[in-house]
């Protein structure tokens, strides 16, 4: 079975620009959440989608934002990017929707704002 | 919200020793506390968790505490290898889907 894949891996951008980074889960699964890593802060919860619903958001500007779609791939957008959003992004998809489960996260999407 | 504190930072054993995480949350509500390793260049992964109504899990050399009173759980790795070198993050999570509030990682060098 695939893991979770992310794309693009690596990408440059520029302060004002925007960003958009895809997350392909798990087959079967339903869950789809992002979280923002960076050296010193863990990782950081963005959003979670379920069968299409945003379900949780965590504490970021609305600049931040995601979808999903019916095949359960997730997307997830980033508007005027500044220079702290540089980071890494990790997807994780999980079988379990109920907050209480393993959750299977893709090798992450490296994003550096200059 | 929740708040999860990690502590060490960063933790150095001789190979043969005991390693221990120690992390806290904030939220009563929470009931889930996976911990995951993330080794240098690659993805988290989940290696032992916990639900709260159980206080010790172990498997092999990697045990996890959950002290429900004190809001505290931890992880114990016994007889380090090099190969347990990696960031350990623990989590904390309720039954409200998959929002995970992460520790700030422990970076564990096992010293051959």
């Amino acid at each position: 079975k695939a893991g979770v894949t992310q794309t693009p891996r690596y990408l440059i951008k520029t302060r004002g620009q925007q960003v958009t980074l895809s997350c392909s889960p798990i087959s079967g699964h339903r869950s789809v959440s992002w979280y923002q890593q960076t050296p010193g802060q863990g990782l950081q919860f963005l959003f979670e989608y379920f069968s299409e619903t945003q379900r949780n958001k965590g504490n970021f500007p609305g600049r931040f934002s995601g979808r999903q779609f019916s095949n359960s791939r997730s997307e997830m957008n980033v508007s005027t990017l500044e220079l702290g959003d540089s980071a890494l992004y990790l997807c994780a998809s999980s079988l379990n929707g109920q907050g209480t489960g393993e959750l299977f996260f893709g090798e992450g999407s490296r994003l550096t704002v200059l | 919200g929740e708040n999860v504190e990690q502590h060490p930072s960063t933790l150095s054993v001789q190979e043969g020793d005991s390693a221990v995480i120690k992390c806290t949350y904030s939220d009563s509500a929470s009931n889930y506390f996976p911990w995951y390793k993330q080794e240098l260049g690659k993805r988290p992964q989940l290696i032992i968790d916990i639900r709260s109504n159980v206080g010790e899990k172990k498997d092999q050399r990697i045990a996890v505490t959950l002290n429900k009173t004190a809001k505290h759980f931890s992880l114990h790795i016994t007889e380090t290898q090099p190969e347990d070198s990696a960031v350990y993050f623990c989590a904390a999570s309720k039954n409200t889907g998959n929002q995970f509030y992460f520790g700030t990682g422990t970076s564990l060098t096992v010293i051959p």
